[in-house]
């Protein structure tokens, strides 16, 4: 089976940077997709067909993948941006089914 | 924009069948190019797919649990149902159905808000 290995955690302060990755085999040959999960809510889907935004997602979440790694950057840092945030891809290497990444906990220091 | 929402137990029993149903508003199931899915999260975990059905009918699962789930739609009522067999405490978890539409492979863009289902005696 696919499998998507993220950080456990990211640390970051306002107004800075912060970095997810997401590695699985050959990564950049698929359609990535990124949701963003806060307590006790529902997942949100921030970043779709690697580097998409659905309206009403700040400018400030980009995606990127090359190779066996994809990259979900957040710029400018809010508070409000804590919160789990997963990768996603549809493993087509039989019957197709949805994978998701290990998942990565965003700290806003 | 679609809504989405569980309805079903809160408390299975070991060995018996976990049946949950999501109801769909705000358009029509039958459209094309949309899959409907099911996904858990045991307390304080990642999430896990659980398997999907194609506006065609096609259904397709995560190969860990084939053996024991099946997805399907009810169109008339705009609603599509998991069952679960044979569960254990390991399926404790909060169950979210959702759909997905896009070209190709396309992302999950709607939530329902979950549902608890604790499987215990």
């Amino acid at each position: 089976s696919y499998v998507l290995t993220q950080p456990p955690s990211v640390s970051v302060a306002p107004g800075k940077t912060a970095r997810i990755t997401c590695e699985g085999n050959n990564i950049g040959s698929k359609s990535v997709h990124w949701s963003q999960q806060k307590p006790g809510q529902a997942p949100l889907l921030v970043i779709y067909y690697d580097r998409e935004r659905p309206s009403g997602i700040p400018g400030r979440f980009s995606g990127s993948h090359s190779g066996n790694t994809a990259t979900l950057t957040i710029s400018r840092v809010e508070a409000g941006d804590e919160a789990d945030y997963y990768c996603q891809v549809w493993d087509i290497s039989s019957d197709p089914y949805y994978v998701f990444g290990t998942g990565t906990k965003v700290t806003v220091l | 924009q679609l809504q989405l929402q569980e309805s079903g137990p809160g408390l299975v029993k070991p060995s018996e069948t976990l049946s949950l149903t999501c109801n769909v508003s705000g358009g029509y199931m039958y459209t094309s190019s949309y899959y409907w899915g099911w996904i858990r999260q045991p307390p304080g975990k990642g999430l896990e797919w659980i398997g999907s059905i194609y506006y065609s009918g096609s259904t397709y699962y995560n190969p860990s649990l084939q053996s024991r789930v099946t997805i399907s739609v009810d169109t008339s009522k705009n609603q599509f149902s998991l069952t679960l067999n044979s569960v254990t405490a390991a399926d404790t978890a909060v169950y979210f159905c959702a759909s997905l539409g896009g070209s190709g492979w396309p992302p999950i863009d709607n939530w329902g808000q979950g549902t608890l289902v604790t499987v215990s005696s």
